[in-house]
């Protein structure tokens, strides 16, 4: 199957810092891209819709100012924590929808944050 | 309640089929899928079905689809201990692309 990746894989930061998190399509393109975040032993919750060269679509109750988006190319999405804090500290995963085969999403491996 | 409902946990053991089931509610679902995600990992598609379909059969998994009392499974034959992992359904609604995922089931393989 297709292939996303996500990078990192794990990442510890101080309180107030800036996150950045890349999500790649590697061998498809991928018009649209999906963000998620997902808590211990729960499920998967939509943080926002990423659509390449548009403005990224936030689910309700997700702040834009905190997690901005980009999707710059048809191959990359990234996502940005803003200043950081301890409440941020989740799982983190990025899926990319197959642009040829738009009922598909592949899933990246996820990004542990941990914030002191 | 939930869009999307799973049982939580299930234990079989080896060799064994495993039943995991979900029931959505939204009947204009387009497409319902099964993926997998085992500890500290993203999630891998296994299989869907088109919602105009019953029944999907790949290798060991089949899949269901009752779409009149919105109900979805997936069964795994001759389960194995590498198959130990969560298991969640999701629904895809309209062009959007955006996916209802269930709260998810822990499959427990024991040798």
């Amino acid at each position: 199957g297709a292939v996303v990746s996500q990078h990192p894989s794990r990442v510890i930061c101080k309180s107030g810092t800036s996150v950045k998190i890349e999500c790649r399509s590697l061998d498809f393109q991928a018009t649209t891209m999906f963000w998620y975040r997902q808590f211990p032993k729960q499920s998967l919750m939509l943080m926002a819709t990423s659509n390449e060269g548009s403005k990224a679509t936030y689910e309700q109750g997700v702040e834009k100012d905190k997690f901005l988006i980009n999707h710059a190319s048809l191959t990359l999405s990234t996502l940005t924590v803003t200043s950081a804090h301890p409440e941020d500290s989740s799982f983190y995963i990025c899926s990319a929808r197959d642009a040829l085969a738009k009922n598909i999403q592949y899933f990246g491996a996820g990004t542990r944050l941990s914030v002191l | 309640g939930e869009d999307v409902e799973q049982s939580l946990f299930l234990s079989v053991r080896e060799g064994d089929s495993s039943v995991i089931n979900c029931t959505y509610t939204d009947s204009s679902s387009t497409y319902l899928y099964w993926y997998k995600q085992e500890p500290g990992a993203g999630l891998q598609l296994l299989t869907y079905i088109f919602s105009n379909m019953d029944m999907k059969q790949d290798q060991r998994l089949t899949v269901l689809l009752n779409k009149k009392d919105k109900h979805l499974s997936l069964r795994i034959a001759d389960t194995q201990t590498g198959d130990s992992a969560i298991y969640f359904c999701a629904e895809s609604r309209g062009n959007t692309g955006k996916l209802i995922f269930g709260q998810g089931t822990t499959l427990q393989v024991k040798p």
